[in-house]
């Protein structure tokens, strides 16, 4: 079993539907990153956060330590919102990642 | 602040050939990873230096990838000899000293090995 599981793998939506990606580890960290990977492989950083809910523009994110469970929500979708996001658990020192989800918004 | 630079951004090559890759990181970022990318899955971190000292590299396949950070700044990871299942996107990351201090990311460079 993965030290960090994403689900969905892939998730298509419509324009303007609410979006909620989901991760889950099994080991102990200080912190929790969401990551957006576009097609030409760069990855962008959008949260990092250790404890409750963070909230950038359209996009918010929560964690909840005691379950180990973390979500990224996108509110009023767009298809440039179309990418992989990636969540990264860091335990001691180093950057543990899930598999990615893959998001396609449609117009 | 300039971010993670990388180069190049795309290379192929044949199998049994060498190749390099270089990252630039962030000024003032102790901490460095490479990672590797295959198609549809996670990145998988290959080496993490600490100025120009190795933390971790566990999972470097060191018979035939070496990386190097000789002043603590830039660095190089080579693949010598390059073999099909290399193929991937290699992503080097950098960041502060520090507990909880945020990662920033290169924009990879994606390798064929054809």
């Amino acid at each position: 079993k993965n030290e960090v599981e994403q689900s969905p793998q892939n998730l298509t939506a419509q324009e303007g539907e609410f979006i909620t990606i989901n991760c889950s580890y099994s080991v102990g960290i200080s912190a929790l990153h969401w990551l957006q990977q576009h097609p030409g492989g760069g990855i962008v950083s959008l949260f990092m956060l250790s404890s409750g809910k963070k909230k950038h523009g359209r996009l918010i994110a929560t964690i909840n330590i005691q379950e180990k469970h973390s979500s990224l929500h996108i509110t009023a979708s767009h298809p440039r919102d179309s990418a992989v996001y990636i969540c990264a658990v860091r335990g001691a020192q180093k950057l543990v990642f899930g598999q990615g989800t893959r998001l396609t918004i449609n117009p | 602040e300039a971010g993670v630079a990388q180069s190049p951004r795309y290379k192929i090559i044949e199998k049994r050939q060498s190749v390099a890759f270089w990252c630039n990181p962030i000024s003032g970022h102790a901490t460095l990873y490479w990672y590797q990318q295959i198609l549809g899955q996670g990145p998988k971190l290959l080496i993490q230096f600490q100025n120009n000292g190795v933390v971790d590299d566990s999972q470097l396949p060191k018979d035939r990838f070496s990386a190097e950070r000789l002043k603590g700044v830039d660095s190089t990871l080579k693949i010598q000899p390059a073999k099909l299942e290399d193929s991937a996107v290699y992503l080097c990351a950098s960041r502060r000293p520090g507990t909880n201090t945020e990662a920033f990311f290169g924009q990879g460079t994606r390798l064929t090995v054809v």
